[in-house]
């Protein structure tokens, strides 16, 4: 059974950091590209960032670009998002999910709060 | 940056067809996807590859593309079927994903 299960969430403040972790299993890992989406609360889908298979390469919504990184560990069977300089506006469920195609699966996703 | 357009609301009654619009300029060349969310839970792929259905999915679920337009059709909706409906595509270069505004589907 493909599962994906996010952590590594919580409250932070205004320019803290945080680094969620996705954990990977039921499925070769190494094969996918792998993404992250975020929700803010009562809002819609917001696509955050992708990492090919091997890690050679990245791409972020420009919204978080030069903030946040994607990163993986195909060793581990792990995905993760380094997030610095944070704002009110990236309070949100932060998802793990291979979207789109016949292999899609999300996580369950973490609850970022970022406040004062 | 690169949208993706959709209505936010559309309501049917039950039995009746709901039609939900994507709009963006690559769609031309780039495959659109749809995603159906209930309140709570993570979302669950509806349509792949323009009118593609998943394993799974009922029938009354499909999807178009035409130009500039995607659409996502529920024929004889039901009251299951309400629900948020994402569009999902990429830029024409590629290398970024775009979720759309949004659709929230009313039956009753």
């Amino acid at each position: 059974e493909v599962q994906l299960v996010e952590s590594g969430g919580g409250l932070v403040q205004p320019g803290g950091s945080l680094r969620l972790s996705c954990a990977a299993s039921g499925f070769t890992f190494s094969s996918y590209w792998m993404h992250w989406v975020r929700q803010a609360p009562g809002k819609g889908l917001v696509w955050v960032s992708r990492i090919n298979s091997d890690g050679s390469s990245t791409s972020y919504a420009d919204s978080v670009k030069g903030r946040f990184t994607i990163s993986r560990d195909n060793a581990k069977n792990t995905l993760y998002l380094q997030m610095n300089s944070l704002r009110a506006e990236d309070t949100a469920v932060y998802y793990c999910a291979i979207p789109a195609g016949l292999f899609d699966y999300w996580g369950q996703g973490t609850l970022v709060t970022v406040s004062s | 940056s690169y949208e993706l357009t959709q209505p936010p609301s559309v309501s049917v009654s039950p039995g009746q067809t709901a039609r939900i619009t994507c709009s963006g300029d690559a769609l031309p060349k780039k495959y659109a996807y749809w995603y159906q969310q209930k309140s709570g839970q993570a979302p669950v792929l509806v349509i792949y590859e323009d009118s593609k259905r998943p394993s799974g999915i009922p029938e009354r679920f499909s999807g178009s593309s035409s130009g500039t337009m995607a659409t996502l059709t529920i024929s004889g909706a039901q009251v299951e079927d309400e629900a948020d409906y994402y569009c999902y595509s990429t830029d024409s270069s590629g290398n970024h994903r775009v979720f759309g505004t949004g659709t929230k589907v009313t039956v009753l």
